[in-house]
């Protein structure tokens, strides 16, 4: 099974500012790698695709990078209703693993 | 719009079964992979098992391969779940989600239903 280590577990920033979110693949997966979002009491939500594709109506601040084993998410210029948590998953190959997740806070 | 609605949660004693359904609707049902994903009170998502778009293939997650069975109608426009021999380990939210593309990204989520496994 490939295993995906995200990290930081969690982080806090100020409105406006920007995070890095980091996951590894414990094998290649090429761009196999999605992001979601998931605010509390609701279900996750998808944010890029593909490791760098954006998903329709999903704000241009979040953008994805990577390929391989290495990827990251990043968030630019932090608005109110994106502090949240944040989950990768690999969809190269089932089972279909998520990474621990990421709870982004506001200082 | 699409809309993926859960029902079948609730409480149930270790050693116990439990069938969750999830039905599809504002899409063509029949064409795509559904998934079960589940996230413990204050965890990460887990994901459990995956059908293909006509009930053939199934994949499950280790943790619960011989105890859970996905499936699917298509013509109900639904797919399950059924638990058995559950455990306390197994609480948790369970949503269906949507699988799309090439990238068999999670589109579409419902709205989950909890199972708690409790004496």
């Amino acid at each position: 099974d490939i295993q995906m280590t995200q990290s930081p577990s969690s982080l806090s920033a100020s409105v406006g500012g920007g995070v890095t979110i980091t996951c590894r693949a414990s094998q290649n997966i090429n761009t196999y790698l999605n992001w979601y979002q998931q605010k509390p009491g609701r279900a996750p939500n998808l944010l890029i695709y593909a490791a760098s594709t954006l998903q329709s109506g999903v704000p241009s601040r979040f953008s994805g990078s990577g390929s391989g084993t290495d990827f990251t998410l990043t968030i630019s210029g932090l608005q109110p209703e994106d502090f949240a948590s944040y989950f990768c998953q690999q969809s190269h190959s089932s089972p279909y693993t998520f990474g621990q997740g990421t709870k982004l806070e506001i200082k | 719009e699409v809309q993926l609605v859960e029902s079948g949660g609730g409480l149930v004693q270790p050693g116990g079964s439990l069938r969750l359904s999830c039905v599809g609707s504002e899409f063509t049902f029949s064409s795509y992979w559904m998934h079960w994903v589940r996230q413990a009170p204050g965890r990460g998502l887990v994901w459990v098992s995956g059908v293909n778009s006509d009930g053939t293939r199934t994949t499950y997650a280790d943790s619960v391969k011989g105890r859970f069975t996905m499936s699917r109608d298509n013509a109900k426009n639904a797919v399950y779940l059924q638990m058995k021999s559950l455990r306390a380990e197994d609480t948790a939210v369970y949503y269906c989600a949507r699988g799309v593309g090439f990238s068999e990204r999670f589109l579409n989520w419902g709205q989950g239903a909890l199972i708690t496994v409790s004496s």
